[in-house]
């Protein structure tokens, strides 16, 4: 079983959805919590963090952490064509002998008009 | 520089031959990552610096796998003897200060294809 599972999708939605992408892991170790995204031929960029269990939220997007059920999801509202790429949950032990992120296999999202 | 800059972008090689992938690193970042992304999936980690200094290899798959960052910038994977398995888009990252904390900035990878 892998550390973090990432539903592959793809999922396709017209313009103005709410998004919901999710991602369950299995080590209580991890303490912080990404989401990346990544589009078509580009290197992952930043989208989001967190540290804690409940909400964050930045403009449209909406980042939940549940570390009771290893469980996290962003939230994306009034959704953009823009909005369509790769999107990646990635997670770290905040180790002090490792700096290393574990990354789910991506959720591909296609926002269309 | 701009960003985190790695060559060459695309690398096609003969099983059995060496091959070194550079990257250049955001200029002053501290850290420096390897990730190796198969079509389809998330990076997986491969290893990471603290200026000069390996910190975990753990990620590399096995001993033909190496990493360098001799003078705490600029980094070379390096892979020998290459096998069609090797074949992924290989990721360089660096983020500022080495707190597993700070934001990792993703390079543009090198496409490797071993025939």
């Amino acid at each position: 079983q892998k550390e973090v599972e990432q539903d592959p999708g793809p999922l396709s939605v017209p313009e103005g959805a709410i998004v919901s992408l999710n991602c369950t892991y299995s080590n209580s170790a991890f303490q912080y919590f990404m989401w990346y995204r990544q589009y078509s031929r580009k290197g992952p960029e930043l989208l989001m963090y967190t540290y804690s269990s409940g909400n964050k939220e930045d403009g449209r997007f909406t980042a939940q952490v549940d570390k009771s059920s290893k469980y996290i999801s962003l939230f994306i509202r009034d959704s953009q064509p823009s909005d369509s790429a790769t999107y990646l949950c990635a997670m770290s032990a905040l180790s002090y002998n490792t700096d290393k992120l574990i990354f789910g296999t991506g959720t591909r999202l296609q926002v269309f008009p | 520089g701009a960003g985190v800059s790695q060559s060459p972008r695309y690398k096609v090689t003969k099983r059995g031959q060496d091959v070194a992938l550079r990257c250049d690193p955001i200029s002053g970042h501290v850290s420096l990552y390897w990730y190796r992304q198969a079509l389809g999936q998330g990076p997986e980690f491969l290893t990471y610096f603290n200026y000069e200094a390996q910190q975990d290899k753990s990620g590399l798959p096995n001993d033909r796998f190496s990493a360098e960052r001799p003078e705490g910038s600029i980094s070379t994977l390096t892979i020998q003897r290459t096998e069609q398995r090797d074949s992924a888009m290989y990721r360089c990252a660096s983020s500022r200060q080495g707190r597993s904390t700070d934001t990792q900035y993703f390079g543009p990878g090198t496409r490797l294809t071993v025939l």
